[in-house]
């Protein structure tokens, strides 16, 4: 059974740092690995989406990574600010299923 | 607007009550799903569906039912069996195996 672990559960910058979010998953035979971001209350915001045969997608200050052999992905986030202050979710889908094995998240805080 | 519309945002549920949450899409997507959040955890995948008129159990089925009749709609019930309904309902939607993942803004139920 895949397994999707995140880590750190929390962190807190300060504005205009850059940083990394760690996702990884024990089983490496995924189709594809998707990256949300959730406020408050609220519902998944998709962000980004690897598919297997990628290495790495961007949308303007982020940037996902996989590596699928280390069952690993990170989401770099350049030059913080407080508005991207959120919960940010990573979940991977199978080959074998349709459904997405989600991470616990990791809660960022960015201070002005 | 395309989407995926979640009814009601909250929603109350006193014991030995089975009470329906509604889910639409108007994004022509086969796939939808049914998510599980609670405080601290990642999302657990309830049902999910990959075309009309069928749908297969996910991780935390026990005391949930759905339905899939159509290709916009896929209502989620809680039952009376589920012990421990109050959580963070989430229903998501994509084309297929490959695609992104859309989700609603969710219905919080509280057992009262």
């Amino acid at each position: 059974k895949q397994e999707v672990t995140q880590i750190p559960a929390a962190l807190s910058v300060p504005e205009g740092e850059n940083l990394v979010l760690n996702c990884s998953f024990t089983d490496s035979a995924i189709y594809n690995l998707q990256w949300f971001r959730q406020d408050p209350g609220k519902g998944l915001t998709s962000l980004l989406l690897i598919q297997s045969s990628q290495r790495e997608q961007t949308s303007g200050r982020l940037n996902a990574s996989l590596d699928k052999s280390s069952g690993r992905s990170t989401l770099y986030i350049a030059a913080s600010q407080p508005g991207d202050s959120a919960t940010y979710l990573c979940a991977v889908r199978t080959d074998n299923n349709n459904d997405m094995r989600f991470g616990a998240g990791t809660r960022l805080t960015v201070k002005p | 607007d395309g989407g995926i519309t979640q009814s009601p945002k909250y929603l109350f549920r006193k014991e030995g009550q089975n009470v329906t949450l509604s889910c639409e899409q108007n994004l022509n997507h086969d796939a939808m799903y049914w998510y599980r959040q609670d405080p601290g955890q990642g999302l657990r995948l309830i049902y999910y569906s990959q075309i009309v008129n069928d749908f297969q159990k996910g991780d935390i089925a026990e005391g949930y039912s759905v339905s899939r009749e159509k290709k916009e709609s896929f209502p989620l019930t809680v039952t009376s069996a589920q012990k421990n309904p109050t959580a963070f309902y989430l229903c998501a939607s994509s084309t297929g195996r490959g695609t992104e993942a859309f989700f609603g803004q969710g219905t919080r139920l509280t057992v009262v």
